[in-house]
């Protein structure tokens, strides 16, 4: 089974960028298909993009499409999300999950949050 | 984008009743790509529902879904303590991937 471990919370100044990771263990990485789902503060979940690493493009939600790469490493099983040009909006917890598919979304990662605040 | 609207904002039940959500797509979704999440406060989510009706992995059976082309509904069968938390619908046929706004459970 597999287990999604993401990074810390960061707080970040408007403008800047940030780098969250979600690391695999368990399981086939390389096939698996990794995305990225993002919740404001009191927020419903809206879907960002997602990436299969074999395959290595990431794909971007129209929404993000100028400032949203994903990327995977397979050396380290682990996927990046890195969002530029924050701004307050974008505070939010970020969560990694599998998409499995037909079977849904499933695992998720714990969830990181991010800060943006001058 | 398909757009998904739950219903009611605001469910407030007590322990023991039954509990009916619904989901209404902006248009058609395939059932085989459509679900349902659970998310308790400070957590990620939670997989309940696959395929329109299918439990996930260790889900207990007072959990159902159910519906077709743009109407879903989730049935919790017999409310526990636990299951006051806030449910997600979700379709993820179509890209972009889309989740509805959310059902808030409540104990009344």
């Amino acid at each position: 089974q597999v287990q999604l471990v993401q990074s810390g919370a960061e707080v970040k100044k408007p403008g800047s960028s940030v780098k969250v990771s979600c690391k695999a263990s368990g399981g086939v990485f390389s096939s698996s298909t990794i995305t990225w789902v993002r919740q404001g503060p009191g927020q419903g979940l809206e879907w960002m993009g997602r990436i299969t690493p074999v395959f290595g493009t990431g794909y971007s939600a129209p929404s993000f499409q100028d400032r949203l790469t994903i990327t995977a490493d397979e050396s380290t099983r682990t996927v990046y999300m890195e969002l530029s040009s924050l701004r307050s909006e974008d505070t939010a917890a970020y969560y990694c999950a599998t998409d499995s598919g037909l079977r849904g979304y499933d695992p998720w990662g714990q969830g990181t949050l991010v800060i943006v605040s001058s | 984008e398909i757009v998904l609207t739950q219903s009611p904002g605001t469910l407030s039940l007590s322990p023991g009743e039954r509990a009916t959500l619904s989901c209404r797509a902006s248009q058609s979704v395939s059932g085989s790509y459509f679900g349902w999440y659970q998310q308790k406060f400070g957590q990620a989510p939670r997989l309940l529902i696959y395929s329109s009706s299918s439990r996930a992995t260790g889900i207990p059976d007072r959990f159902s879904g159910s519906g077709s082309g743009t109407d879903f509904t989730l049935t919790i069968s017999r409310l526990e303590p636990e299951d006051f938390a806030v449910y997600y619908c979700h379709q993820y046929g179509n890209s972009p991937h889309t989740f509805g706004q959310g059902t808030r459970l409540e104990i009344k």
